[in-house]
């Protein structure tokens, strides 16, 4: 099955503890990517990949970090993690190129409390 | 501001009527993208747009993009309970880009 994973689906920490959300697809996707989503401010993208080893800042890239050293794989690292970033994230994947765009792909999602 | 601007922020409407939601971009689009999501869910694809003009329709849901590929708009006809969610326009500036979201809008439908 077509699918995007995401784990943990749920995390509690506390500040400052170093942590990472995983994504993974199977899909043979090139373009991937995280978003947050916050009551009142929609969805917010974070980082976004066109391919490996290649990424690029969102909107709102502060706090994070990506790598994307396999196609299929794309972790997203909370070095340092905030109250700021209690959040629900999610990742997506699409085939988009750069010469055409195709339907993302979401995970189901990771909801983030930082206490 | 939001680049993509999303109206209504939030609907309330009688089972069976019918209902439009807009999104609008001061930029050029180059994919319109449409999704539903149940609060604090997955995000459920419905339609891409990526024509000036274009038209896709999915059971009773209708999504249009306009000439200048600036604007969009979801129709959905004969509301039921089951539309009832957060719909969400997503668009793309130019392909394998940043991906920009609107706010989204809060879909209820009333028995």
């Amino acid at each position: 099955e077509a699918q995007v994973t995401q784990n943990p689906r749920y995390l509690i920490t506390v500040t400052g503890k170093k942590l990472t959300v995983t994504c993974s697809q199977n899909m043979n996707h090139e373009y991937m990517s995280w978003y947050r989503q916050d009551p009142g401010l929609g969805l917010r993208q974070i980082y976004y990949s066109m391919n490996v080893e290649v990424t690029d800042k969102g909107d709102v890239p502060e706090g994070y970090k990506v790598s994307r050293k396999e196609k299929r794989n794309f972790p997203l690292i909370l070095e340092s993690p905030s109250p700021n970033q209690t959040s629900l994230y999610f990742c997506a994947s699409s085939l988009s190129t750069g010469e055409t765009s195709y339907e993302q792909y979401f995970g189901p999602g990771t909801r983030l409390t930082v206490t | 501001s939001q680049e993509l601007e999303q109206s209504p922020q939030s609907l309330i409407v009688q089972e069976g009527k019918n209902l439009t939601i807009n999104c609008t971009s001061s930029k050029t689009l180059y994919g319109l993208y449409w999704y539903k999501q149940k609060y604090g869910e997955g995000l459920i694809f419905l339609m891409m747009l990526q024509k000036g003009g274009e038209e896709k329709s999915h059971e009773k849901i209708t999504a249009k993009l306009d000439e200048k590929k600036q604007q969009s708009s979801l129709h959905i006809t004969a509301s039921q309970p089951s539309h009832a969610g957060i719909y969400l326009c997503g668009a793309d500036l130019f392909p394998g880009g940043k991906l920009i979201f609107g706010q989204g809008t809060e879909l209820s439908v009333k028995p």
